[in-house]
């Protein structure tokens, strides 16, 4: 079973539309997060979430909102979106000690 | 400025050398973490470690968390095409998690 699951793998959209990205995880964690990895390979949290508290990074455009109905899941929907969103967001979980990440497989979104 | 610098950004070796990557701070972290992340996949946690002057040992791979906290080091013996991905420190210094920029290792067989 895999640990940290998103869909889609790739997401190819135009302009100005909005799009959403799943994240399930079933490790039992109760924090979760939205990563950024640009073409360089940066890798930048967006958003952490646990139980029911959202930290957002105050860099994040306000077109992004993470969702979470549940513990096991968190969906980043974008509004609006523009070329420079183009990247590869990670979901991510960690275990109550020491931050550490457990990763999706990354959604490539590519804005055309 | 980013909180955790790595050294070095690439670095391209044979089969069978030694390497050491580098990562540092000015900051003094709680915890730090390396992870390895390969080709259109997620980074991997590799080993977490918490207490200064911390050796940690993974196979070929060697850890060190330096004494005050500040710095790490990640040494591969006897590297192998397998070894090869971006490897990214990352740590919490009580205020933030962040990921440092990675350095980019290519073994060549």
């Amino acid at each position: 079973d895999t640990a940290v699951s998103q869909t889609p793998k790739y997401l190819v959209t135009q302009m100005g539309n909005d799009k959403s990205i799943k994240c399930e995880q079933n490790l039992g964690h109760d924090t979760m997060y939205w990563y950024k990895q640009d073409s360089k390979k940066f890798l930048k949290i967006m958003f952490s979430y646990n139980n029911k508290e959202l930290i957002i990074n105050e860099t994040v455009p306000n077109r992004f909102s993470p969702k979470s109905p549940d513990k096991a899941h968190l969906n980043l929907h974008i509004n609006s979106l523009e070329l420079g969103d183009s990247a590869v967001y990670f979901c991510a979980s960690s275990p109550p000690s020491y931050y550490e990440q457990y990763f999706g497989p990354g959604t490539r979104l590519t804005v055309t | 400025t980013q909180l955790l610098e790595q050294s070095p950004q690439f670095l391209s070796i044979q089969e069978g050398e030694n390497l050491t990557v580098y990562c540092n701070s000015s900051s003094v972290f709680s915890s730090l973490q390396w992870y390895r992340q390969e080709p259109g996949e997620g980074p991997v946690l590799l080993v977490t470690v918490v207490t200064g002057g911390e050796v940690k040992k993974l196979k070929r791979l060697t850890f060190q968390f330096g004494d005050a906290r500040k710095d790490s080091s990640l040494h591969i013996t006897a590297a192998q095409p397998g070894d090869t991905g971006l490897y990214l420190c990352a740590g919490d210094d009580g205020q933030n998690f962040v990921f440092g920029p990675g350095t980019r290792l290519s073994v060549l067989p």
